[in-house]
């Protein structure tokens, strides 16, 4: 399996709280990604970094911000939870090189976030 | 229409019996294709990439059709274990890194 953690595993948080989550690599990945995941929606993509200090947005970035200041970490911020980022949030990994031209991405084990 | 499409299912099928799901892509110059697995509140993992020639591993087969954009997979002599959702993937722009995910399929194997 590929070297993905995420924390926390699982949180808590009231309206309007601060909240960060953590994605650590030991794969020295290129690129890293953040998703939420909800019932009907699939998989939707919320920023993503291709180099230490490069992001973009995804298709649903707003109320969140990303920011990579090596390459094995990649946070996630709510600035201020709402009850409609209740979700579950999975960091992914890939490494676009001439090894893996086909991008396949591969996933942490994911973030239970319950926003009240 | 979205960019991936799947058919949810559930498909509730017996043990070692054949399967196969479809999924559609809306954008033709989509470059890579994908099958992930994901068990029940698991990540997704990687089942198989879909070459355009079609490819086998094992008991499972991918195959793609450019012309009517749409992947496929079976799963022949299907085991208890393939129990899952299934999730098509899908690279719709060339050197960008971005996949868009189909909502998945739902398999459930009965004994």
């Amino acid at each position: 399996d590929a070297g993905i953690t995420q924390s926390p595993r699982h949180k808590v948080t009231e309206t309007g709280t601060p909240v960060t989550l953590r994605c650590h690599q030991t794969e020295n990945h290129r690129y890293m990604y953040w998703y939420r995941q909800d019932p009907g929606h699939g998989l939707r993509l919320i920023h993503y970094s291709y180099g230490v200090k490069d992001t973009d947005k995804g298709e649903v970035s707003d109320g969140y911000s990303v920011s990579r200041s090596k390459t094995e970490d990649f946070l996630l911020t709510l600035e201020s939870a709402t009850s409609s980022q209740t979700s579950v949030y999975f960091c992914a990994i890939s490494d676009p090189t001439p090894r893996h031209v086909y991008n396949e991405q591969f996933f942490g084990p994911g973030t239970r976030l319950t926003v009240l | 229409r979205k960019e991936v499409e799947q058919d949810p299912g559930p498909f509730n099928v017996p043990e070692g019996a054949t399967v196969a799901f479809n999924c559609t892509y809306s954008n033709s110059a989509s470059q890579s294709f994908f099958w992930y697995r994901q068990d029940c509140r698991k990540e997704p993992k990687l089942l198989m990439s879909v070459y355009s020639s079609g490819n086998e591993d094992g008991r499972f087969t991918a195959q793609l059709n450019r012309a009517s954009q749409y992947i496929s997979l079976l799963i022949r002599d299907s085991k208890l274990s393939d129990s899952a959702t299934y999730l098509c993937v899908v690279n719709s722009n060339f050197g960008n890194e971005k996949l868009t995910f189909g909502t998945g399929t739902r398999l459930t194997i009965i004994p």
